[in-house]
């Protein structure tokens, strides 16, 4: 099956910029996801990017596409410690009929002083 | 407010039990789904449902089941033949099936003792 991989955690300074690395399988997604959780809390959509983009900017966040080597990122400038949470890629797979997400096992940031 | 909820937040079972997991949305979704999550891996897809009286298995649905009997509420039961059923219990909805777009509940965790 299809596949989305991520580095399990980052540590960051508050202040500096965090970058989230990502790799998925499925060359024919349509859109790549980025999703927050907060501690005990369930996943919120962060940004998404459409497949023939290479950027997207938002604010404090931009994510980055190259689908040649099929790897996502997203950086946060100004990294805050509210910013400390689990941070999950996921792409779009049409499977069984249905469309489905596949996410990835998240990256653990945490910010520091 | 909108939103999903998710009853009870913590929940202790013991071996052989059958539990139920409460899942409520009042933003009027068509789809709801039901994922699972472990420490270290991706959110997996339990059951969905596309409509009300419709659901289909997901990726690791033996030992669960589900109904869909009204719009609002898509419950979980994990059942005595789940084998290893402590986990993180998210429920989620978006306005049809396969939008990328998912709002989630707070999650329910289980642990069975």
């Amino acid at each position: 099956g299809e596949d989305v991989e991520q580095s399990l955690f980052l540590s960051v300074r508050e202040g500096d910029s965090s970058v989230i690395n990502c790799t998925y399988t499925d060359s024919s997604s349509t859109y790549l996801y980025w999703y927050k959780q907060e501690p005990g809390a369930g996943l919120q959509l962060l940004t998404y990017i459409f497949s023939n983009m290479d950027m997207k900017q938002d604010q404090r966040l931009t994510v980055l596409l190259n689908k040649k080597d099929k790897h996502l990122s997203l950086r946060i400038a100004d990294t805050q410690t509210g910013d400390s949470a689990i941070y999950f890629c996921a792409e779009s797979e049409f499977s069984g009929g249905y469309n489905k997400l596949i996410f990835g096992a998240g990256t653990r940031l945490a910010v520091h002083p | 407010d909108g939103g999903i909820t998710q009853s009870p937040k913590y929940l202790f079972r013991k071996e052989g039990q059958n539990v139920t997991l409460s899942c409520e949305q009042n933003l009027n979704h068509d789809a709801m789904y039901w994922y699972r999550q472990d420490p270290g891996q991706g959110l997996r897809l339990i059951y969905y449902s596309q409509i009300v009286n419709d659901f289909q298995k997901g990726d690791i649905a033996e030992g669960y089941s589900v109904s869909r009997e009204k719009k609002e509420s898509f419950p979980l039961t994990v059942t005595s033949a789940q084998k290893n059923p402590t986990a993180f219990y998210l429920c989620a909805s978006s306005p049809r099936q396969g939008d990328g777009e998912l709002f989630f509940g707070e999650g329910s965790r289980l642990t069975v003792l």
